[in-house]
């Protein structure tokens, strides 16, 4: 059974930092390209970034950077994984008030030269909270 | 980066009635890489159509999905008491991927 399970999240001040973790199981980590989605309380969702496997990374660079960011968190947010914890983590740095909301992790779409090989967004975790308030 | 516009805000019906959702792009949707998710209070989203038409594991033959360019619809056939929820339209064929802001089908 497929399984991602985010953690990390709590309160923080504006400016400050938070790494957020997403431990997956049930799936073949090592390939899988992975993104962040994030939802402020009573929005709507929004798109934070993907970072490729390591073997996508030495593919097409038709198929976008090794990590792609939302112009909202460029800058600030890093995303990275750990193939041998079979973990991705999302950096969260100069956190800004906006920045509040639920974070989810799930599978991104996988592309060979700018065809969809293998669909994303079927599997997500259940969410992790990130409030910015002083 | 693609904007996408879904209408109705809200969609009021009653169990058993037709739903019909739109989702607009500002510029043409890449090989028609666009998602559909539905969310209800609480919960992750769940992935509903992939690629615009194809429907993902598990999810009922009442949801379909169709469209080309930049106007897509998903229609859910007969609405069932547990399809009362938030649905999103999505686009993954042109960085950044984008949501649309989702219409609410409520109870009428």
């Amino acid at each position: 059974e497929v399984q991602l399970v985010e953690s990390g999240g709590g309160l923080v001040k504006p400016g400050g930092s938070l790494r957020l973790s997403c431990a997956a199981s049930g799936f073949n980590f090592n390939d899988a390209w992975m993104t962040w989605v994030r939802q402020a309380p009573g929005k709507g969702l929004e798109w934070v970034g993907r970072i490729k496997s390591e073997s996508g990374r030495r593919k097409s660079e038709a198929d976008g950077a090794t990590i792609e960011y939302a112009a909202s968190v460029k800058g600030r947010f890093t995303i990275s994984r750990d193939d041998s914890k079979n973990t991705l983590y999302l950096q969260m740095n100069s956190l800004k008030t906006e920045d509040t909301a639920v974070y989810y992790c799930s599978t991104a779409p996988i592309t060979i030269y700018g065809v969809v090989i293998k669909k994303g967004f079927d599997y997500w975790g259940q969410g992790t909270l990130v409030t910015v308030s002083s | 980066e693609v904007v996408l516009t879904q209408s109705p805000g809200t969609l009021s019906l009653s169990p058993g009635e037709r739903a019909t959702l739109s989702c607009r792009a500002s510029q043409s949707v890449r090989s028609r890489y666009l998602a559909w998710f539905q969310q209800k209070p609480g919960q992750a989203p769940r992935l509903l159509i992939y690629a615009a038409s194809n429907r993902a594991a598990d999810i009922s033959d009442r949801f379909s999905g169709s469209g080309s360019g930049t106007d897509f619809t998903l229609t859910i056939s007969r609405l069932e008491p547990e399809d009362f929820a938030v649905y999103y339209c999505q686009q993954y064929g042109s960085y950044p991927f984008t949501f649309g802001p989702g219409t609410k089908v409520e109870i009428k």
